[in-house]
């Protein structure tokens, strides 16, 4: 069965600042890899996914993710965070028909100015 | 079009009363799941449907829980004499035809059980 560690609860940035949040996921075939943000008292909105090809996955709000197989990993960036990003991330995995998304337990990110 | 919607947003209950949950999905998704998010953890997947069937309901945990969708469109995810550990964050998502394709939430139902 397919797992998703975020190891990271909380990050604290500075505005301006680079960002990569990790994700780790165990999964025996080709996964199938999301990453999504939520905000208080929202519902998750989808930031970027891979499925296949290029490795390097560009999302909305200038974030991208890297899929590295060897490592089993698919972390997300962005070169310079906004007080507007702070919110809650979530990386997920999902496999095949039914796409019952596994997701990691969060990562709360807080912007400082 | 529209996107996920769900009702109430929120809801405040007491032990052992029943609730019922709705979930409209977007138009023409064919895919639709229930996810719990309790303070503190991750999203808890409960069930997937797949039109009006649900072929994983292996996350419902008891059976005090059932889902049902009916004109593969609209759901209802029914808590049955409800516990104080029932209370969390109820999120629906639907996707165009479940296979990879991303997941669309609503802003779920906050339950709280008194």
């Amino acid at each position: 069965a397919q797992s998703v560690t975020q190891p990271d609860i909380h990050i604290t940035v500075s505005e301006g600042a680079s960002l990569e949040l990790r994700c780790n996921y165990s999964y025996g075939a080709t996964p199938y890899l999301f990453w999504y943000v939520q905000s208080p008292g929202q519902g998750l909105q989808l930031l970027l996914k891979y499925f296949s090809g290029d490795t390097l996955v560009q999302g909305i709000k200038g974030f991208e993710a890297e899929f590295k197989r060897s490592q089993s990993s698919f972390n997300l960036r962005k070169p310079s965070v906004h007080w507007s990003d702070a919110a809650e991330y979530f990386c997920a995995v999902g496999a095949g028909y039914g796409n019952k998304l596994v997701f990691g337990a969060g990562t709360i990110l807080r912007v400082k100015s | 079009g529209a996107g996920v919607s769900q009702s109430p947003s929120n809801k405040v209950t007491e032990k052992g009363k029943d609730v019922e949950l709705r979930c409209d999905p977007i138009s023409g998704h064919t895919a639709l799941y229930w996810y719990r998010q309790s303070l503190g953890q991750g999203l808890e997947f409960l069930i997937y449907f797949q039109g009006n069937s649900a072929p994983d309901k292996s996350g419902l945990p008891s059976d005090r829980f059932s889902a049902e969708r009916t004109g593969g469109s609209v759901s209802t995810l029914t808590i049955q004499r409800t516990q104080q550990e029932d209370s969390a964050v109820y999120l629906c998502a639907s996707s165009v035809d479940g296979y990879n394709s991303p997941l669309h939430f609503g802003n779920g139902t906050r339950l709280t059980v008194t």
